[in-house]
């Protein structure tokens, strides 16, 4: 059975202060994992896609990076306004390309 | 462009009431389309998925159904709510690019 499982479930740090989200996966086969970001009560929204082990993407404060077995999402010198939770999937060959998601952690950033 | 509507954005219903969510896509053709419910500070759990006209796979089994009466749209029923199924549902669709899917901005339903 494919599993995400993120770590930490909740992460409170000071303005400018950095750090790391983790998120573990278990699949069959993977096609992609997702980062998504989501603000309380509206849907998550796209920030990256990795394909395959040593690929890293950047946006902004934001740096996503992929190993064979987990992904990390690393927060550069964050801001209040980056305050939400951040949501990891993985989409598996076949299957109709559905994501199965983790809990996902809800960051939050003190002026 | 691409868009996804979700309506309502808030609903209470009483338990054993019935239940419909509406789900449309503008601008593509013959999408798959996703049903997803969050719990209160959990992640998203699958409910349903469609890859086509009157074709539903069910994921998770439960008090509810779908039902996909044309190409761009997706409904969520149920015939009698339970208090369980209280949450935030949300409905998405995969433009089969790099991003995975794209989400409606959800609806909150409160059964009492």
């Amino acid at each position: 059975e494919d599993q995400v499982t993120q770590s930490p479930e909740a992460l409170r740090l000071q303005e400018g202060e950095s750090s790391s989200l983790n998120c573990s996966y278990t699949v069959s086969g993977l096609r992609g994992l997702f980062w998504y970001r989501q603000d309380p009560g509206k849907g998550p929204e796209f920030l990256f896609t990795l394909y395959s082990a040593g690929e890293e993407k950047e946006k902004e404060r934001l740096k996503a990076t992929l190993t064979k077995k987990e992904s990390f999402l690393h927060i550069t010198a964050p801001k209040p306004e980056d305050s939400a939770t951040y949501l990891c999937a993985v989409q598996v060959w076949g299957g109709a390309q559905k994501l199965v998601f983790g809990q996902g952690t809800r960051l939050t950033i003190n002026p | 462009s691409q868009t996804i509507h979700q309506w309502p954005a808030t609903l209470v219903q009483p338990v054993g009431s019935p239940l419909s969510l509406e789900c449309t896509v503008e601008g593509t053709s013959n999408p798959n389309l996703y049903w997803y419910r969050q719990a209160a500070g959990r992640g998203l759990q699958l409910l349903f998925y469609s890859v086509g006209i009157g074709q539903i796979s069910s994921e998770v089994p439960q008090n509810l159904s779908a039902s996909r009466p044309q190409d761009r749209q997706f409904i969520l029923s149920s015939k009698k709510l339970l208090l369980s199924d209280s949450g935030f549902y949300l409905c998405a669709w995969n433009p089969e690019t790099e991003r995975g899917a794209f989400f409606g901005q959800g609806t909150r339903l409160t059964v009492v």
